[in-house]
């Protein structure tokens, strides 16, 4: 199984202030079409998951500008240019490029 | 505005059959790949596996000897069925509407909002 790990598991963070989370594969998500099989999905409190970003780096229909994802090969980072505080919750990286899917072991961001 | 809703025992006893379903709403069951993700207590997300037009099925290997994932489409749901339970399956489960393709990616765009599943005696 391909394993993810994100760093920091815990981020307080100012609103208004950016944020960045990263994550990491256990082997390459680059597909040979030149595509990332990463997304980004965000838990908020007491909600199921909703995705946040796909193919690493393209905004889900709905999600604000302030949020962008990057990276490549192995090392991803979820970015928000200014926290909010609608912005608290779990945030996980999943790799989707092979069965089994699997999810970092979550960041939870809040707010200070 | 496609809805999914989880239903099923709260509660089940070790070695049993745990069985949930989730019925779609707001749009047709066909055409996508209609999986179970499941959450620990306290933990990350877990993909179970998905059902993909009642042929094609593909499940965690740390599941698959006890998992299966069916669809009804006359009924406009799919179930998920894990035998054999033990208190390590205990978490919150998860229906939800994936999207994959011929590379084999894969992301999820509507989730049901789960139902805590607990095993216990």
């Amino acid at each position: 199984d391909i394993v993810m790990t994100q760093s920091p598991l815990s981020l307080p963070v100012t609103p208004g202030e950016p944020a960045s989370i990263s994550c990491r594969s256990s082997q390459s998500l680059l597909y040979s079409n030149g595509n990332i099989f990463l997304d980004w999905y965000l838990q908020k409190p007491g909600q199921s998951p909703q995705l946040l970003i796909y193919l690493a780096s393209n905004r889900a229909s709905g999600v604000p500008d302030r949020f962008s994802g990057s990276g490549s090969g192995t090392d991803f980072t979820l970015r928000i240019s200014r926290v909010e505080a609608d912005d608290v919750g779990v945030y996980y990286c999943m790799q989707a490029l092979q069965t089994p899917y699997t999810f970092g072991q979550g960041t939870k961001l809040e707010i200070k | 505005q496609v809805q999914l809703q989880e239903s099923g025992p709260g509660l089940v006893k070790p070695s049993e059959t745990l069985s949930l379903t989730c019925i779609v709403s707001g749009g047709s069951i066909s055409s996508y790949y209609w999986s179970w993700i499941r959450q620990p207590p306290g933990r990350g997300l877990e993909w179970i596996g998905y059902v993909f037009y009642s042929v094609f099925r593909n499940y965690n290997p740390s599941l698959k000897s006890r998992v299966t994932i069916s669809v009804d489409t006359s009924k406009n749901q799919f179930s998920l069925k894990l035998s054999s339970v033990t208190a390590a399956d205990t978490a919150v489960y998860y229906c939800a509407r994936g999207h994959s393709d011929t590379s084999g990616y894969y992301f999820v765009d509507y989730w049901g909002q789960g139902t805590l599943v607990t095993v216990s005696s």
